[in-house]
């Protein structure tokens, strides 16, 4: 059981590039998150998803776009990388929606936009 | 709306001192609220949570929370601090009912020094 994975760990883009981060988990879990982490700020939510092919915009969704073609994977796509996404992207997904139920969160990816 | 607020971005503690890393929330209707420890380098790992069954709440090595609804805090505690503690701790806070997405409000962080 390996909870939430994501891929890849470290990434550099030039300003304009174009990538996608994977995150998977093999819990079943409905819900899905992606937060972005600065300095400072705590962790914001950029996207997040209700169930498989449902996506809704979180709190700073602008640059970004997501993808929940599978329950067990979410993708966050960066069109057009600026250096304003510089920042460490962690994904996270629990059983339920708020409450108790606890969100699982993985290892992150740190990618930097030059 | 729910916020968050950490009182502190940086504690520093002598090994074997007390730790208390101070959390205040705002919510509109009864709030859960969460603790977390990040590890450099690592993802985010729950410590605790309040889920109203208990306002004193006991969590992985050796830390609680008291919640206190007069006071809207929800602060960590621990009696001794050990080096291994020293990590970023996050205070979140969410709700539940219909429609909920279950989105997690989170505060702004607080690094945790302990010295030998």
């Amino acid at each position: 059981n390996a909870g939430v994975t994501q891929t890849p760990k470290f990434r550099v883009l030039k300003t304009g590039q174009s990538m996608t981060l994977l995150c998977a988990q093999d819990m079943n879990h409905e819900y899905m998150y992606w937060y972005r982490q600065d300095p400072g700020m705590g962790l914001r939510l950029i996207h997040y998803s209700v169930g498989e092919g449902t996506t809704a915009k979180g709190e700073v969704p602008d640059g970004y776009n997501v993808s929940r073609l599978k329950k067990q994977n979410f993708l966050l796509g960066l069109e057009s990388a600026a250096p304003s996404q510089t920042s460490v992207y962690f994904c996270a997904s629990s059983y339920r929606a708020g409450g108790p139920y606890e969100q699982y969160f993985g290892p992150g990816t740190r990618l930097t936009v030059t | 709306a729910q916020s968050v607020t950490q009182l502190g971005s940086h504690v520093s503690v002598s090994e074997g001192a007390l730790v208390l890393l101070r959390c205040n929330y705002s919510s509109s209707v009864p709030p859960y609220l969460f603790w977390y420890v990040q590890y450099p380098n690592q993802g985010l790992q729950l410590l605790l949570k309040y889920t109203s069954a208990a306002t004193l709440v006991k969590g992985i090595n050796g830390f609680e929370a008291e919640f206190k609804k007069s006071e809207t805090s929800f602060h960590l505690t621990k009696p001794s601090a050990h080096m291994r503690d020293a990590a970023e701790y996050f205070c979140a806070v969410t709700i539940y009912g219909s429609g909920n997405t279950g989105k997690l409000i989170f505060g702004q962080g607080t690094t945790l020094q302990v010295k030998p």
